[in-house]
Parts: C-alpha cells; structure tokens; sequence
C-alpha cells in the first residue's frame, strides 16, 4: 500500500544479533501495529503505538521492542534474534473507528 | 478470552461454484469483526467490516458477509468463485476500535 511501507522486504542475521524493522507510513495516523505471521498461527500483535512515544505490548512480546519518535515511524527490535523469531512480520496502520488495518507488504527474516 | 475462530484450514472449491468460509467470535459486546484476505507474498487486503447496523456487508471483489449474533458467527460468503479468489482469508475482530485479533486463516483453493 503507498501510504505504509516496511524496511527491509527480506533479512537473514544471526542468532543472537540484534535486528530492527522499520515501518513508515505517511497518512499520519495515530495508532500503529506490528504483528507475526507463522504458519497455523495467523497474524499475532507483538507491540503496538498509540501516538508519539507511546507503546505497549501485544500477545507474543517478549524478546521484542519498539519505538516511536515520530508520527511516521515505528521501529520494532530483536533485541538478541533467536530462530524462533524467524517469521514474517506486518506492520499495519489504523486511522479511527473501525475503518480497519492498513497493511505493509511485510518483511521476511531468517535467523539462522 | 476475546477472540476468533476459523475452523476451516483448507478448502477447495471448483471456479464459479458458491464459496462460504466459517468464522466464529467470542467477544462480550458486539464486536467490530473484519475479513481480510492475502495473496502469496503480498500483505493483507480489507475485505469487508461490520461493527453496527445492516448485519449483511458488502464488500470488494464481490464478496459479502452476514453477522448472526445468535451463532457468534461472521461467515464470508460469494456466490461465484473465480479462479483469482485462490488465496487466504482471514476472520478478524476487535472489541473496540483497535487492538484487532485475527484468526488463523483459511487457504482456498479454485480449482478449474
């Protein structure tokens, strides 16, 4: 979608390295998301944003965590990568109400 | 807990054949409920919501869902498939307007 994008499309690092994802969006939207994606498992909230400097933990936060310093930005962090973090990863955006998520196209990280 | 459900993983359906793939929520209240699909490799894509009103939604690429509060249930449901509906939906659901729980999906597969 033009108004959300995810940096990098694909990584592969290795265990016990720190990782960041970014997720950019530009319609200035409040509320922000990033969720994983693993067979069987559907999509799962790790943490969200809620505006600047504002954050809290989803369903499956552990070993991650995010920051936001401006309204377009949220950066997510593997803080030491294990193998069980290898997943795809969305970050999504919602404007207010229930319009529903915009989704990035997603990024795919191997941790071998 | 709040969440939803889809209790099918896989189904098959030949190309213009009628489609419904199940969805079930347990939610307190009335909740604001999504079906969103994916194609291989891409995001996910807002199908269709429901979160007051008119319990049969209209959505994009034809489809449609019905909320059945007496079933807990959402179904999503088209009356012709095409070959280009092959992909995996999601059942999705919130008890406000963020913080959306979604399901583990359903592949469906258009055969010829």
């Amino acid at each position: 979608d033009a108004g959300i994008t995810q940096s990098p499309r694909h990584k592969v690092t290795e265990t016990g390295t720190p990782v960041t994802l970014r997720c950019h969006q530009t319609e200035n939207h409040r509320y922000m998301y990033w969720y994983r994606q693993d067979p069987g498992h559907g999509l799962r909230l790790i943490h969200y944003s809620y505006g600047v400097k504002d954050t809290d933990k989803g369903e499956v936060s552990d070993g991650y965590s995010v920051s936001r310093s401006k309204t377009e930005d949220f950066l997510l962090t593997l803080e030491s990568a294990t193998s069980s973090q290898t997943s795809v990863y969305f970050c999504a955006i919602n404007g207010q109400g229930a319009d529903g998520y915009t989704f990035g196209s997603g990024t795919r990280l191997t941790v071998v | 807990a709040q969440s939803v459900t889809q209790p099918d993983i896989h189904i098959t359906v030949s190309e213009g054949a009628s489609l419904e793939l199940r969805c079930n929520y347990s939610y307190g209240a009335t909740p604001y409920l999504f079906w969103y699909v994916q194609s291989p490799g891409q995001g996910l894509q807002l199908l269709l919501k429901y979160f007051s009103g008119d319990t049969l939604v209209q959505g994009i690429k034809g489809f449609e869902a019905e909320f059945k509060r007496s079933q807990s249930s959402f179904n999503l449901r088209k009356p012709s498939v095409h070959w280009s509906d092959a992909a995996e939906y999601f059942c999705a659901g919130s008890g406000g307007y963020q913080k959306v729980t979604f399901g583990t999906g359903t592949k469906l597969q258009v055969i010829p």
